[in-house]
C-alpha cells in the first residue's frame, strides 16, 4: 500500500516556541492531506483539510492562526504549532489521499508532541 | 446526525481465541466502511474497506462483514495473536459537498493475553 511518513516522530518543546511537523507521501501524489489530533484513548479528530496549492479548510473550533498548515507540493504538507502551550501536547496524525483516488486515505505514523 | 458507535469499548481475550468487534453507524449518504488497526503510538493501518454492495471481506485472520440494511458491521479476528493487541477503529465515509468525509468510531481496545 501507499506510504505516508511523518517527521519527527516525537518532539519536546518549551512553551511559547513553535514546532513544525512534516507529512510526506512517499510513493504517490497527495492532492489532499488531512491533519488529525488524537488524545489518549480517544479517536482521531479532524483538524483541517488541505488541497495542494490552496488554503487549508479548518474544522470548527480549530484556530487557524495557531495551527498553520502548508501544502506547497503534492508530496509534502506541514503543520506548525505556533506559540505552543502545554495543552497542545497531543498525538498528531496526518493522512493523504491521492489524485484520482476518490476515497482511499493513507495515514502517517503520527507525531507525539510534548510541550513543557 | 452522522455517528459511528463501536462496542465493546475494550476487550481482553486469551491468545488463540476468536473475537468479534461491532460497529453501528448512522451515516448518510453512505460511501464505504473501513476498519483500521492502530497500535499504541502509531497511525491507523487499513484492514478492510467495504462499499455498499459488499457483505464480507477478509484480510488474513481478519474478516469484516457489512449489513447496509441494518447499518451494522463486524470485524472478526480468528486465532488471535499477541500482536493483535491494538485499537480497532471503524470509520464510515460519506459524500458531502463533492468530497468524501470520514466519521470515526471511538474504537475498541483489544488486549490479547498469553
Amino acid at each position: 500500500g501507499a506510504v505516508v511518513s511523518q517527521h519527527p516522530s516525537r518532539v519536546i518543546c518549551k512553551s511559547g516556541t513553535s514546532v513544525k511537523i512534516e507529512c510526506r507521501s512517499l510513493d504517490f501524489q497527495a492532492t489532499t492531506m488531512f491533519w488529525y489530533r488524537q488524545f489518549p484513548k480517544k479517536s482521531l479528530m479532524l483538524m483541517a483539510t488541505s488541497n495542494e496549492g490552496s488554503k487549508a479548510t479548518y474544522e470548527q473550533g480549530v484556530e487557524k492562526d495557531k495551527f498553520l498548515i502548508n501544502h506547497a507540493s503534492l508530496t509534502l504538507s506541514t503543520l506548525t504549532v505556533t506559540s505552543a502551550h502545554p495543552e497542545d501536547s497531543s498525538f498528531y496524525i496526518c493522512s493523504a489521499r491521492g489524485r484520482g483516488s476518490s476515497y482511499e486515505q493513507y495515514f502517517g505514523p503520527g507525531t507525539r508532541l510534548t510541550v513543557t | 446526525k452522522n455517528q459511528v458507535e463501536q462496542s465493546p469499548q475494550s476487550l481482553i481475550i486469551l491468545e488463540g481465541k476468536n473475537c468479534t468487534l461491532q460497529c453501528n453507524y448512522t451515516v448518510s449518504p453512505f460511501s464505504n466502511l473501513r476498519w483500521y488497526k492502530q497500535d499504541t503510538g502509531r497511525g491507523p493501518v487499513s484492514l478492510t474497506i467495504m462499499t455498499f454492495s459488499e457483505n464480507t471481506k477478509s484480510n488474513g485472520r481478519y474478516t469484516a462483514t457489512l449489513d447496509a440494511d441494518t447499518k451494522q458491521s463486524s470485524l472478526h479476528i480468528t486465532a488471535s495473536q499477541l500482536s493483535d493487541s491494538a485499537s480497532y477503529i471503524c470509520v464510515v465515509s460519506f459524500l458531502m459537498d463533492s468530497s468524501y468525509k470520514l466519521i470515526f468510531g471511538s474504537g475498541t481496545r483489544l488486549l490479547v493475553r498469553p
